[in-house]
């Protein structure tokens, strides 16, 4: 089946200092999803990406898209306190209607 | 607040018994998942419903089962418990049935179950 690998799988950063996690699927994919969450709490959705070669922007966030489709990355510049969580990309297949979930990166912020 | 809705939200129970987890969908959506995150892992996927259809399952084990009633309220029955079960069970819900790149896709989640089997 498909797999969906992301690195690293923990990450900490100094206040301020960028943060990049990838995400590489082992299958071309036709769209891309990433979702955040916060440490006890559930997964948020933050953006999908879907053409091959997108950037996507959300204030310091940047997300894009491979253009061979099978891969993709969350880059955050100076990140803050407020960023510290784990962050998940997920791709869909079989037909279409299921998403395979990354393991995660998780992202802790020292002030 | 997403706008789904999941209880208990937390859940102690012994091995050997069988429990229903409870999920709500937010208003409008059809498609309903389960996901079992277990302590540091990452999400698996376990089953999907769509208008009260089974539409897709993933890693559920054959203790497990669930169904979409007619008010698209879902419901997750984990049975002949093992501590090995014990996670946070998540439900999400969407649109559409499928993940086709497009804005009616986007997956909500529940804030999660609590299951503890001592």
């Amino acid at each position: 089946g498909q797999q969906v690998m992301q690195i690293p799988q923990y990450q900490h950063v100094q206040e301020g200092e960028d943060f990049t996690t990838y995400c590489n699927s082992s299958t071309t994919l036709s769209n891309i999803q990433w979702y955040k969450q916060r440490p006890g709490g559930h997964p948020v959705f933050l953006i999908q990406l879907v053409k091959s070669g997108e950037v996507k922007k959300q204030k310091r966030l940047t997300f894009q898209f491979g253009e061979a489709k099978k891969n993709s990355s969350l880059h955050i510049t100076a990140t803050q306190t407020t960023d510290v969580g784990t962050y998940f990309c997920a791709g869909p297949w079989g037909a279409g209607n299921m998403l395979t979930f990354g393991g995660g990166t998780r992202l802790m912020v020292k002030p | 607040d997403s706008g789904v809705t999941q209880t208990p939200k937390h859940l102690i129970t012994a091995t050997g018994q069988r429990v229903t987890l409870r999920c709500s969908p937010r208003s409008g959506d059809l498609s309903v998942y389960w996901y079992q995150q277990s302590l540091d892992q990452g999400l698996q996927f376990l089953i999907q419903y769509y208008n009260g259809e089974e539409r897709a399952k993933g890693n559920i084990l054959e203790r497990f089962s669930a169904q979409q009633f007619p008010d698209l309220h879902s419901e997750l029955n984990l049975s002949s418990l093992e501590l090995g079960d014990s996670a946070l069970y998540f439900c999400a819900s969407s649109e559409s049935a499928f993940f086709s790149g497009r804005g009616t896709d986007t997956q909500y989640f529940g804030p999660g179950t609590r299951l503890t089997v001592l």
